[in-house]
């Protein structure tokens, strides 16, 4: 089975702060995904990376940054996070096409 | 831009009670594949299909491909407490690692 874990389930923050959310899939998966999910938006995709060091942007990478020094970790860096960067942010692996989320990280900027 | 429409986008029923949930779109997809979400988890994978008017079955949960794989519906016979959850579909237009995703279907089956 296909382990896809984040470092943290909560994670409670101040405007400013800089934030970094770990992701970390142990299947030697290419792609690797960030999304963040909220209420009648449903998944929008921030970054994926397709190989280690490689990165392309989703459909809302403002505000947000990603680093792939190695195949299975995918980090999702918030640089001065705001209040509308709270959400719910799911990390994903995938192959062939079908993806393989972690359970979530629950992010409130205060 | 690709969109895939999912309806309805609550539905609540009883227990026993069947029910189909629709993935429509005007585009053409090489796959499609169906996700169960719970509440506070991220999505787990329930099938994909590839070919026009394919069927597949999970169970109680029947998975079809629209003839010119432009939609798809998840039927559910029985629906049981446990089938509760937020089901979303996604599709792949082509050979794209990205894939596209439906705003999903809140299910809350009462006992």
């Amino acid at each position: 089975d296909v382990k896809v874990t984040q470092s943290s389930r909560y994670l409670v923050k101040r405007t400013g702060e800089k934030v970094f959310l770990e992701c970390v899939q142990d299947m030697d998966h290419e792609n690797m995904f960030w999304y963040r999910q909220d209420p009648g938006l449903g998944l929008r995709l921030i970054y994926f990376s397709y190989d280690v060091k490689m990165k392309e942007k989703g459909d809302i990478p403002e505000g947000y940054s990603v680093s792939r020094e190695k195949k299975e970790r995918f980090s999702l860096i918030l640089e001065s996070a705001s209040t509308n960067q709270t959400s719910m942010y799911l990390c994903a692996t995938s192959r062939v096409q079908l993806q393989f989320f972690g359970p979530g990280t629950r992010l409130t900027v205060l | 831009t690709q969109l895939l429409e999912q309806s309805p986008q609550f539905l609540s029923i009883q227990e026993g009670e069947n029910l189909t949930v629709y993935c429509n779109s005007s585009s053409v997809f090489s796959s499609l594949q169906w996700y169960r979400q719970e509440p506070g988890e991220g999505p787990v994978l329930l099938v994909t299909v590839v070919t026009g008017g394919e069927v597949k079955k999970l169970k109680r949960l029947t998975f079809q491909f629209g003839d010119a794989r432009k939609d798809s519906s998840l039927h559910i016979t029985a629906a049981q407490p446990g089938d509760t959850g937020l089901y979303l579909c996604a599709g792949n237009a082509g050979n794209n690692r990205k894939l596209i995703w439906g705003l999903g279907t809140s299910l809350a089956v009462n006992p």
